[in-house]
C-alpha cells in the first residue's frame, strides 16, 4: 500500500514564525501535492509538482512556497505565517500515468493552528 | 475552468437504509476521471471509486455504485445498506490531462443508528 507521512498530526505556532510542512511518500511517485482543507470550501491546491525540483502554483498560493529537492519528499513552507492560515492541511501523491486514472493517495493531514 | 458542485452540505440516512449523494461538474474536456472520495472524522481520505468518462457502465464497488450521466455532466454516488463506519465527509472530484484534480466542497454524511 502507499503511504503518505505528514511529519506532524497537530502543530501550533506563531503569527510571523516561518513554518515547515514535510510530506514524504513512499511508492516513488512523480506527482505531490499540497491542499488545504477548511470547513464548507473543500480541499484547495496550494502548490503542486510534478518531478524534483519543479513545482507549479496551485489555485491558492500566496503566503506559500514549497521545495522538492528529493522525489519522495515535499515540503510546503509558511514563510512568516499568519492567523488566517490556521486550516488543515493535506499532502497527496500519485503517479504521472499517460491514462491519468490513477487517484491521489492522501496523508493523515496536518491541523495548524497559528496563534 | 472546469468547476465541481457538491450541492447537499450535510445529510442523514438511517442504518440499512440507501442514501445518495449528488455532484455535477463543468468542462469542456471530453476525456477524463470522476473520483469519489471519502475522509472517516480524524481519518485518512480515501478513494471510494472511480468513473472513466468514455465508459457509459456505471462504476460498481460493493455497497457503493454510481450513476454516471455524461451529457448532463453528473455524478452521484448510491450508498446502499448504510453503515455506522460509512459516516464521513465525501468529496466528489474531477481529473483530466493536466494532473490536477479538482474537489467538490464535500458533503457530510451522517449514519442514524
Amino acid at each position: 500500500d502507499v503511504k503518505v507521512t505528514q511529519s506532524s498530526r497537530y502543530l501550533v505556532k506563531r503569527t510571523g514564525e516561518k513554518v515547515f510542512l514535510e510530506c514524504v511518500q513512499d511508492m516513488d511517485h512523480e506527482n505531490m501535492f499540497w491542499y488545504r482543507q477548511d470547513p464548507g470550501l473543500g480541499l484547495r491546491l496550494i502548490y503542486f509538482s510534478y518531478d524534483v525540483k519543479m513545482k507549479e502554483k496551485g489555485d491558492i498560493p500566496e503566503g506559500y512556497s514549497v521545495s522538492r529537492e528529493k522525489k519522495e519528499r515535499f515540503s510546503l513552507i509558511l514563510e512568516s505565517a499568519s492567523t488566517n492560515q490556521t486550516s488543515m492541511y493535506l499532502c497527496a501523491s500519485s503517479p504521472l500515468t499517460p491514462t491519468f486514472n490513477q487517484p491521489q493517495h492522501f496523508g493523515d493531514g496536518t491541523r495548524l493552528s497559528i496563534l | 475552468a472546469q468547476t465541481v458542485t457538491q450541492s447537499q452540505p450535510e445529510m442523514s440516512v438511517q442504518e440499512a437504509e440507501t442514501v445518495t449523494l449528488s455532484c455535477t461538474y463543468d468542462t469542456s474536456e471530453s476525456d477524463y476521471y470522476l473520483f469519489w472520495y471519502k475522509q472517516p472524522p480524524s481519518r485518512q481520505m480515501i478513494l471510494v471509486i472511480r468513473q472513466e468518462a468514455y465508459k457509459q457502465q456505471n462504476a460498481t464497488e460493493n455497497r457503493f455504485s454510481v450513476n454516471f450521466q455524461k451529457a448532463a455532466k453528473s455524478f452521484s454516488l448510491k450508498i446502499s445498506d448504510s453503515q455506522l463506519g460509512d459516516a464521513a465527509m465525501y468529496f466528489c472530484a474531477y481529473r483530466n490531462r493536466d494532473d490536477k484534480i479538482i474537489f467538490g466542497k464535500g458533503t457530510r454524511l451522517h449514519i442514524l443508528p
